[in-house]
C-alpha cells in the first residue's frame, strides 16, 4: 500500500530564508506527486506535481520540488520565504491504478520577522 | 468561475441527529471526494465517487453515507452512528486517473455537542 511520511510536524523560518519541507513515500509502481498548501479554515490548493521527466518541477508562488526516486522523496522549497507563505503543507502521492490519494500528515510552516 | 462549493461553512449540530454536507462542482469532473480533517493528521477519506450512481467507501466510512444522483453534486450525511463526527470536512473532484490533481472546496467545519 502506499504511504506518505512528512517527518516534519511544525517548521519555523525567518522572513527571506530559503526553505525545504520534507516528503517520503512509498508505493508500488510509478508514482503521481502532489504538493498542496492550506491556509486556517480553508480548503487545499495545489502548489505543483510531478508525474514524469523532468525531476525537478516549478510551482505556484515561487515554489519546487524535486523527485529522488533513489530516496523516495519530494521535497518542496522554496529560495526566499514571504510572511504570507505561512500555512499548512501537504505531500500527497497517487498511483496507477488506484483512484485514490494517499496525504501526509502535514508540516505546518511559521514565519518570523 | 469554475470551482467546488461546500455549504455551510459552519455547522452545529446536537448529538444523535443526522446532519448533511452540501458538495456542489461545476468543473464537469466525474469522480468527486469527501476527507475529515482532524489536527494532526491530516486528511483521511471517507468516501468517493468515480461515476455517477456509484461511490465507493474510503478508510474512514463507518457512521457517514453520500449519494451521488447528479453530476454536479456529492452530499455527505454524518449519521449518529459517527462516534466523533466534529471536525473539518472537505470536499474535493478530479478527472478520472490519479495523474489528475484533485480540486477542493474551502470546506465545512462541523461541531457536535
Amino acid at each position: 500500500a502506499q504511504s506518505v511520511t512528512q517527518p516534519d510536524i511544525h517548521i519555523t523560518v525567518s522572513e527571506g530564508a530559503s526553505l525545504e519541507l520534507r516528503c517520503n513515500y512509498s508505493y508500488g509502481a510509478t508514482p503521481y506527486l502532489f504538493w498542496y498548501v492550506q491556509s486556517p479554515g480553508q480548503g487545499l490548493q495545489l502548489l505543483l506535481k510531478y508525474f514524469s521527466g523532468d525531476t525537478l518541477v516549478q510551482g505556484i508562488k515561487g515554489f519546487e520540488a524535486e523527485f529522488k526516486r533513489s530516496q523516495s522523496s519530494f521535497n518542496l522549497r522554496k529560495p526566499s520565504v514571504h510572511w504570507s507563505d505561512a500555512a499548512e503543507y501537504f505531500c500527497a502521492v497517487g498511483e496507477l491504478g488506484n483512484e485514490k490519494l494517499t496525504f501526509g500528515t502535514g508540516t505546518r510552516l511559521t514565519i518570523i520577522p | 468561475d469554475g470551482g467546488i462549493t461546500q455549504s455551510p461553512k459552519y455547522l452545529f449540530r446536537k448529538e444523535g441527529q443526522n446532519v448533511t454536507l452540501s458538495c456542489e462542482q461545476n468543473l464537469n469532473h466525474d469522480a468527486m471526494y469527501w476527507y475529515r480533517q482532524d489536527p494532526g493528521q491530516g486528511l483521511r477519506l471517507i468516501y468517493y465517487s468515480q461515476i455517477v450512481n456509484d461511490f465507493q467507501k474510503g478508510d474512514i466510512a463507518e457512521g457517514y453515507s453520500v449519494s451521488r444522483e447528479k453530476k454536479e453534486s456529492f452530499p455527505l450525511t454524518v449519521t449518529s452512528a459517527q462516534k466523533n463526527p466534529t471536525a473539518f470536512y472537505l470536499c474535493a473532484s478530479s478527472r478520472q486517473g490519479p495523474s489528475y490533481e484533485q480540486y477542493f472546496g474551502p470546506g465545512t467545519r462541523l461541531t457536535v455537542t
